[in-house]
């Protein structure tokens, strides 16, 4: 199973809202990654998570906080976005450690702020 | 610091033409470069990768030439088909990494 999934496909939600975006995959990846891709760009990265613990935080903004449950599971919880912060969010995983040499990304969520 | 510069940004070639891609980087260290695939409204994929012992890879119809000496690689695609339609992204191992993309369009 070479499989990242991401949910939701589509959000849409307003600047005062709380949502969240989840990411699994079952390779057994032990670093996983977010990025935000804006239309025509390449994604850019936004976190690093490697053996379930924050290794690179790219000066994000407090309004996206990331969270690592498990070795499987990776969460971008989400308050208080602009209209800016639309894009799609994709996430990645890789084997054992961050920057392995594949990066396996999934489908990722169109986020919409209103 | 964008670390790996790609051209063109946008490229059409007839269908059965060849599609080439380039990509050129600074850091040396680099020692692995793959290309990624995006389909709109899809994530990226790897399509095929390189390291820098090898001057070419081949797999199916996409080709990878790297020259180390002059710190380029490129992207050829055979027979360039109307579904190879797609941003590329070359990319290098390491953070913020990916050139900036080349939309193909392939026509009939």
């Amino acid at each position: 199973d070479t499989e990242v999934t991401q949910t939701p496909k589509h959000l849409v939600m307003g600047m005062t809202n709380k949502k969240s975006l989840k990411c699994e995959q079952h390779m057994g990846h032990r670093a996983m990654y977010w990025y935000k891709q804006k239309a025509k760009k390449p994604p850019e990265l936004m976190f690093v998570y490697s053996y379930e613990k924050l290794s690179i935080n790219e000066s994000v903004p407090s309004r996206f906080s990331p969270e690592c449950p498990n070795s499987s599971l990776l969460n971008l919880h989400l308050h208080a976005l602009q209209p800016e912060d639309s894009a799609l969010y994709l996430c990645a995983s890789s084997h054992e450690r961050e920057w392995q040499y594949e990066q396996y990304f999934g489908p990722g969520t169109r986020l919409t702020v209103t | 610091q964008q670390q790996v510069k790609q051209s063109p940004q946008s490229l059409i070639v007839q269908k059965g033409g060849i599609s080439i891609i380039n990509c050129a980087y600074e850091n040396t260290a680099f020692d692995y470069f793959p290309w990624y695939q995006q389909f709109p409204g899809k994530g990226p994929a790897l399509l095929i990768a390189i390291r820098p012992d090898v001057s070419e890879k081949k797999e199916g119809r996409f080709t990878i030439s790297f020259n180390k000496s002059a710190k380029q690689f490129s992207l050829h695609i055979m027979d360039s088909q109307p579904g190879d339609s797609a941003t590329y992204f070359c990319a290098a191992r390491g953070k913020s990494t990916f050139g900036d993309g080349t939309t193909l369009t392939v026509k009939p």
